[in-house]
């Protein structure tokens, strides 16, 4: 059974603080993972990396893909009060179509 | 350009009873998902559909069923309410063949008492 796990499961960091997350994933025929901003309800798409696009920038959060250690981080840079937010990592695999197998999340506190 | 748009934002249903949530998805998109977001879980896949067809279907029983009409727009239905229905249902869009990540709505917030 196909598996994502994220941790760690809550954060709490000041303000300018650089932060990690980590996604783990067990996917067979894995083809892409995804990562969203879910501020209050609605999952915000950040970023999706696949086999042949394994590193994304996009200001101050950039994610990377290590295909040999099935796994994915998420950094933020000069953490924000704004930056507080669920992040949700999910996974697709090639029989899955178009399903995302999410994990748990990683509930970021920014203080200021 | 309007994102997802899904009703009721809140709605709270007694044990037994049957309910409706609708999606409206983004303009131009063509393909609806939905859902299960229980608190303090990430969301759980229920179904997609696709030219007003089910196209796949994750782990959830036959009380939970939908529908897309023609404008793309679709419904979740789910019978026979249990207290563990209680859960933020997402929806979520995207155009066919999907190049990018999918819209989600801001969901709505079902209780079942």
């Amino acid at each position: 059974e196909d598996k994502v796990v994220q941790s760690p499961l809550s954060l709490v960091v000041h303000e300018g603080d650089t932060v990690t997350l980590n996604c783990s994933y067990e996917v067979t025929n894995f083809r892409s993972l995804l990562w969203y901003k879910q501020e209050k309800k609605a999952p915000t798409f950040l970023f999706m990396l696949t086999s042949s696009g394994i590193e994304k920038k996009s200001g101050r959060l950039s994610s990377i893909l290590d295909k040999k250690e099935l796994s994915s981080i998420l950094n933020i840079t000069a953490t924000q009060t704004g930056d507080s937010a669920i992040y949700l990592c999910a996974a697709r695999n090639s029989n899955s179509g178009y399903a995302l197998n999410f994990g748990k999340g990683t509930s970021l506190l920014v203080t200021p | 350009d309007a994102g997802v748009t899904q009703s009721p934002t809140h709605l709270i249903k007694t044990r037994g009873q049957q309910v409706t949530l609708r999606c409206s998805p983004k303009s131009g998109h063509d393909t609806v998902s939905w859902y299960q977001q229980a608190l303090g879980q990430g969301p759980q896949f229920i179904f997609q559909y696709y030219e007003e067809e089910e196209r796949q279907r994750g782990n959830f029983p036959d009380r939970f069923s939908g529908h897309q009409f023609p404008n793309y727009s679709s419904e979740l239905n789910v019978n026979a309410l249990l207290l563990g229905d209680s859960a933020l249902y997402l929806c979520a869009s995207s155009l066919m063949p999907r190049r990018s990540g999918y819209t989600f709505g801001s969901g709505t917030r079902l209780t079942v008492v």
